[in-house]
């Protein structure tokens, strides 16, 4: 059975520090996702990672997979208030399923 | 339009109603789902439409019936629901699955709706 785990699963940082979210996952698997939710709000597509080694950037946010170490991380430059939130990474299951397991989600805080 | 829209926004209920919750995607998207968020948790998967077939049933109970009328509408009936049910409800949608050479399906990049909170009291 997948198995998906975030850490750390709360983060409080500084404006303009760096810092990385981790997503570790237990099987194989060839796609991975971030999003990112609002307090309140639905879950908005941030990255969507598909071979071993993919790497995409879309402002301060850098997603990276290594399906090797069935890692990806989610590193965040120079942060701002804006980028609060919780991020999920979710993973495709395996099996033919048309199912994606998520982690349990990092509340990110960024202080002023 | 990358839009999923849900109604209504806010649902409040007793135990004894019936209600449905409804969802609509004009992308184009073959494959729509429904998913149920507690406060603080993760999305937990309840349904999966593919091609407006019922392709997965995360063992739901069966106060929740999952209907799809069309490819681009998606109903969500909820009856003699209970307190325990209130949460946000998340409706998707994604492109037709990919079929690699040995027939296991790939998902992909599923768009969410806002939402519908639900309170049962």
């Amino acid at each position: 059975e997948l198995k998906v785990e975030q850490n750390p699963l709360f983060l409080s940082m500084q404006e303009g520090k760096n810092y990385t979210i981790y997503c570790n996952y237990s099987t194989t698997s060839d796609r991975l996702y971030w999003y990112r939710q609002d307090p309140g709000k639905s879950l908005e597509s941030l990255f969507v990672l598909l071979s071993n080694g993919a790497v995409k950037q879309e402002g301060r946010l850098m997603a990276s997979l290594d399906t090797k170490a069935r890692l990806s991380t989610l590193h965040i430059t120079a942060a701002v208030h804006d980028l609060s939130a919780t991020y999920f990474c979710a993973v495709e299951s395996q099996g033919g399923s048309e199912k994606l397991v998520f982690g349990k989600g990092t509340k990110l805080t960024v202080n002023p | 339009d990358t839009e999923v829209t849900q109604t209504p926004k806010h649902l409040v209920m007793g135990m004894t109603n019936k209600k449905s919750l409804k969802c609509e995607q004009h992308m184009g998207h073959r494959a729509m789902y429904w998913y149920k968020q507690k406060a603080k948790k993760p999305p937990e998967l309840m349904f999966v439409y593919s091609y407006e077939k019922l392709s997965i049933n995360e063992s739901v109970p069966s106060r929740f019936s999952p209907e799809c009328p069309n490819s681009s509408l998606l109903n969500l009936h909820l009856h003699a629901l209970q307190p325990e049910d209130s949460a946000l409800y998340l409706c998707a949608s994604s492109q037709d699955f990919l079929r690699r050479a040995s027939g296991r399906a790939i998902t992909d990049t599923q768009y969410f709706g806002p939402g519908t909170r639900l309170t049962v009291l």
